[in-house]
């Protein structure tokens, strides 16, 4: 079965700190999809990064960063130098097909960032 | 803005009422998802729709009626629900079908309260 673990339930940080976000992943599937998605305060889920299992590759978009270790069956996301505006709440999420495409989400990580 | 609309945005309901949740999509795909989001839970499948018809039903009680008359547009009918329905409901389009995981884009949710 599919299963994301995000075990940081609420993480706070002083502005322009560093702070990552953890993912473990559980899945039996070869080849699978790993999400991170952003829920600001109005609710809605905004896509960050999508990254197949067969790019191992880190990945690295302005301040945001990710890394994926297939090893340990992580997906880890970092912010650099955070800024109150990344004030949110963090999904990790797995893709699998069954009958259809679906995701399955972690609990997510409320982050809050501190002027 | 992500191309998908849900309203209303908020609703109060007595356990004895009937509404419903609308979502209505512009982006041309040709799938939809209804999730539940509740306090320290994470996000839920309720049903998924692909090519406007139902491919999945995860277990939801029949409260929760879903209605796809095209591909832009979902419906959630509600009817004799329970104070524990109380959750964001959460919308999401994608391309599919198909069996690469195509990304799903979020509505910013109806915040649903039963009394």
């Amino acid at each position: 079965a599919q299963k994301v673990t995000q075990a940081q339930t609420e993480i706070s940080v002083v502005e322009k700190e560093d702070v990552t976000l953890d993912c473990v992943y559980e899945t039996r599937d070869t080849t699978y999809y790993l999400f991170w998605y952003k829920q600001p305060p109005s609710g809605e889920l905004v896509f960050l990064i999508r990254r197949n299992s067969f790019d191992e590759q880190n990945e690295i978009s302005g301040r945001y960063s990710w890394n994926f270790q297939k090893s340990t069956s992580s997906f880890n996301f970092t912010i650099t130098a955070s800024q109150v505006v990344d004030s949110a709440v963090y999904f990790c999420a797995l893709s699998f097909f069954q009958g259809a495409q679906k995701l399955v989400f972690g609990q997510g990580t409320r982050l809050t960032i501190n002027p | 803005e992500t191309g998908v609309t849900q309203t209303p945005r908020h609703l109060v309901m007595g356990m004895t009422n009937k509404k419903s949740l609308k979502c209505e999509q512009h982006l041309g795909h040709n799938a939809m998802y209804w999730y539940k989001q509740s306090a320290k839970k994470p996000l839920e499948l309720m049903f998924v729709y692909s090519l406007e018809e139902r491919v999945e039903n995860n277990s939801v009680p029949s409260r929760f009626s879903p209605e796809c008359p095209n591909s832009s547009h979902l419906f959630l009918h509600l009817h004799t629900l329970q104070p524990e329905d109380s959750a964001l409901y959460l919308c999401a389009s994608s391309q599919g079908p198909s069996l690469a995981p195509s990304l799903q884009y979020f509505g910013a949710g109806t915040r649903l309260s039963v009394l």
